[in-house]
């Protein structure tokens, strides 16, 4: 079976630092990976997603992320956070023969001014 | 394009009442999802529709939840009776198709209260 762990429930920057939230896969297929946001009282936003094209994907809003198969980690980043980047965010994915989506347990991210 | 519709945006209920949510996914969406997000977790498939049909309801507790997908358009999720564990949000997406690169297109949810 697929999963995805993601590393830190909880994540705070300063505005302007660099974004970092972390995704882990486990998959004994070429994975399908996707990153989603999800704002208060919202559902989740499409942020990126990796099909096997480029290794390194950029997404809405500045943000990218960049698929290490040797890792098995698909990181999302951004240069400089902004506040309205304060959100969830959620990795995922794609489950091969079920099409199921799996996600990951979220990572809030808290921007500081 | 329209996004994915959801109704009620809130519901409170008693516990061992039951209650129904509403879904109209993107026009032209033939997959049709239902996911169960409880606080501080992720969003967990309840049940998966290809077209009118259901392809996974695995992890979805059948002796006290419904769905159905009439005309493969809208669908109904269906809680009967409710259990105080039930309190979440209940996520409605679609994709254009059941392919592993057709990304999810969400619903706004709708937060259930179960008191």
């Amino acid at each position: 079976a697929q999963s995805v762990t993601q590393l830190g429930s909880h994540v705070s920057v300063s505005e302007g630092a660099l974004v970092l939230l972390r995704c882990n896969y486990s998959s004994s297929v070429p994975p399908y990976l996707f990153w989603y946001v999800q704002y208060p009282n919202q559902g989740l936003q499409l942020l990126l997603k990796y099909t096997s094209a480029a290794t390194l994907v950029k997404g809405i809003n500045g943000f990218e992320a960049e698929f290490k198969k040797s890792e098995t980690s698909f990181h999302l980043t951004k240069p400089s956070a902004h506040m309205s980047d304060a959100a969830e965010y959620f990795c995922a994915v794609s489950e091969a023969g079920t099409y199921k989506y799996i996600f990951g347990t979220g990572t809030r991210l808290k921007v500081l001014a | 394009e329209a996004g994915v519709a959801q109704s009620p945006r809130y519901k409170i209920i008693e516990k061992r009442q039951s209650v129904a949510f509403w879904c109209n996914p993107i026009s032209g969406h033939a997959t049709l999802y239902w996911y169960q997000q409880i606080l501080g977790q992720g969003p967990k498939l309840l049940i998966q529709f290809q077209n009118n049909g259901v392809v996974d309801d695995s992890q979805l507790p059948k002796d006290r939840f419904s769905a159905e997908r009439l005309k493969g358009v809208d669908s109904t999720l269906k809680i009967q009776p409710a259990k105080l564990e039930d309190s979440a949000v209940y996520l409605c997406a679609s994709s254009l198709d059941r392919v592993r690169n057709s990304p999810l297109h969400f619903g706004n949810g709708t937060r259930l209260t179960v008191t």
